[in-house]
């Protein structure tokens, strides 16, 4: 199975700041043959399932603000919110589904300062 | 747009089956999209349980492989997942979830407790 592992397990961003929180696969998740990483990120409030934000690891999802960006290839991804809103609180988890199992990274736990 | 309502039971016993069923509607469950579950306790994080297309091909994870079924019931417009021989490790929320690139619809989430 492909290990997916984030850093850092929780952030404190004051508002209007940015936040970067990394991901890093066991092994790479880029796809030569079409150039394309498979890798997504979700946000998830209290209480709620996980919402898609990005996927090929750098597209946005429709309806997604543009402050949040994904970057990175092969093992190595970082999302980052440009300007932190307190409706970005939540906790962000990456996701590889470049080969079944498809796996997770354990989260980390966004919070305002 | 594709909205997912999940429906099942909160309670089950030890060695029992879970059965959750997950109702797809402004769309079709014969669409584009494959249908996977996915659980989440708080000492596994989120797990991928498996998957399904609307031709019947199932792609299970392997940690789960021996207790899992998926099926389609397109007369419904809906989807299953049936766990078997539960244990105390079983128990999480279970999410369905819509993947056309990565998971873009999800279920409200049914809370599963093993007990």
């Amino acid at each position: 199975d492909i290990v997916m592992t984030q850093s850092p397990d929780s952030l404190a961003v004051s508002l209007g700041e940015r936040a970067t929180i990394n991901c890093k696969s066991s092994r790479s998740v880029l796809n030569t043959s079409n150039n394309k990483n498979y890798l997504a990120w979700y946000q998830q409030k209290l209480g709620h399932p996980p919402e898609l934000l990005i996927y090929w690891a750098s597209t946005r999802e429709s309806g997604v603000p543009d402050r949040f960006t994904g970057s990175g290839s092969g093992t190595d991804f970082t999302l980052t919110i440009s300007s932190l809103q307190a409706a970005d609180v939540a906790v962000y988890y990456c996701q590889q589904y470049y080969s079944s199992p498809y796996t997770f990274g354990q989260g980390t736990k966004l919070e305002i300062k | 747009q594709v909205q997912l309502q999940q429906s099942g039971p909160g309670l089950v016993k030890p060695s029992g089956t879970l059965s959750l069923t997950c109702a797809v509607s402004g769309g079709s469950v014969s669409g584009s999209h494959w249908w996977s579950w996915v659980r989440q306790s708080p000492g596994k994080g989120l797990e991928w349980i498996g998957e399904i297309y609307l031709s019947g091909g199932t792609n299970y994870n392997p940690s789960l492989k021996n207790r899992v079924t998926m099926s389609v019931d397109k007369s419904k417009n809906q989807f299953s997942l049936n766990l078997n021989s539960l244990t105390a490790a079983d128990t999480a929320v279970y999410y369905c979830a819509g993947m056309l690139v990565a998971m873009d619809v999800w279920g409200q989430g049914t809370t599963v407790t093993v007990s």
